[in-house]
């Protein structure tokens, strides 16, 4: 069935990065939006970027401009994000979500930075 | 950058209840705006897009209106279910460029 499936939940150190992928089953990939989206525990959701697949043009939150990467694999449909010089602070569930009003979201990946 | 602002951040309600919760943009989006529930230990839901359009398989009871910076998601009669947090969101396609606010919390009264 239609479905973004992430990557497994990992645990950093600080100052380390992190890479997740999402990878889309049974949806269109390219056309659309792929936003990452993270969840402190307890807090709101916070938008960290996205990228449009078909132009491969990725745009970022200006709080993570230059820690974050995102890219995606047209040919495997599957996107990644990149974050790096991680901190406590860093510690969220992390989601990938389809569209701009995104109707198709991952089942998050929890990050855990602890040293 | 747009800021959103939701209003209340919490409310206490009762099965029934018509139940509002308002979002402010900082400048004029449009209708670029969803609404989102999300429950404990769950993934986002989308409800509403392009400010008043119900996604398909959501209740007629959810309604979204408002254009330019005041929205409004509206609950008509409140069931079980319905106790989550609403996120409103604001969108821009390009360049890309998403907003979200900070949530309403609607508990059992």
């Amino acid at each position: 069935q239609a479905q973004l499936a992430q990557s497994g939940a990992e645990v950093k150190k600080p100052g380390s990065s992190v890479k997740l992928s999402c990878k889309a089953s049974g949806l269109t990939f390219s056309s659309y939006a792929i936003n990452w989206v993270r969840q402190a525990p307890g807090q709101g959701l916070e938008w960290m970027g996205g990228i449009i697949p078909i132009v491969d043009a990725a745009a970022y939150a200006q709080k993570f401009q230059g820690r974050v990467t995102i890219t995606a694999d047209k040919s495997t449909t599957t996107a990644y994000m990149e974050l790096r010089s991680l901190t406590s602070e860093d510690t969220a569930v992390y989601y990938c979500a389809r569209g701009t009003s995104s109707d198709y979201w991952g089942q998050g990946t929890l990050v855990t930075v602890s040293s | 950058a747009i800021q959103l602002t939701q209003s209340p951040s919490s409310l206490s309600a009762s099965v029934g209840d018509r139940v509002t919760v308002t979002c402010r943009a900082s400048q004029d989006i449009g209708n670029s705006l969803a609404w989102y529930q999300q429950k404990p230990g769950r993934v986002p839901k989308l409800l509403i897009y392009d400010a008043s359009g119900l996604e398909s398989g959501v209740p007629s009871r959810f309604s979204g209106s408002g254009s330019g910076t005041d929205f409004t998601l509206t609950i008509s009669s409140l069931q079980p279910e319905d106790f989550a947090t609403y996120y409103c969101q604001q969108f821009n396609s390009y360049p890309l460029l998403v907003t979200f606010g900070g949530g309403t919390k609607v508990e059992i009264k």
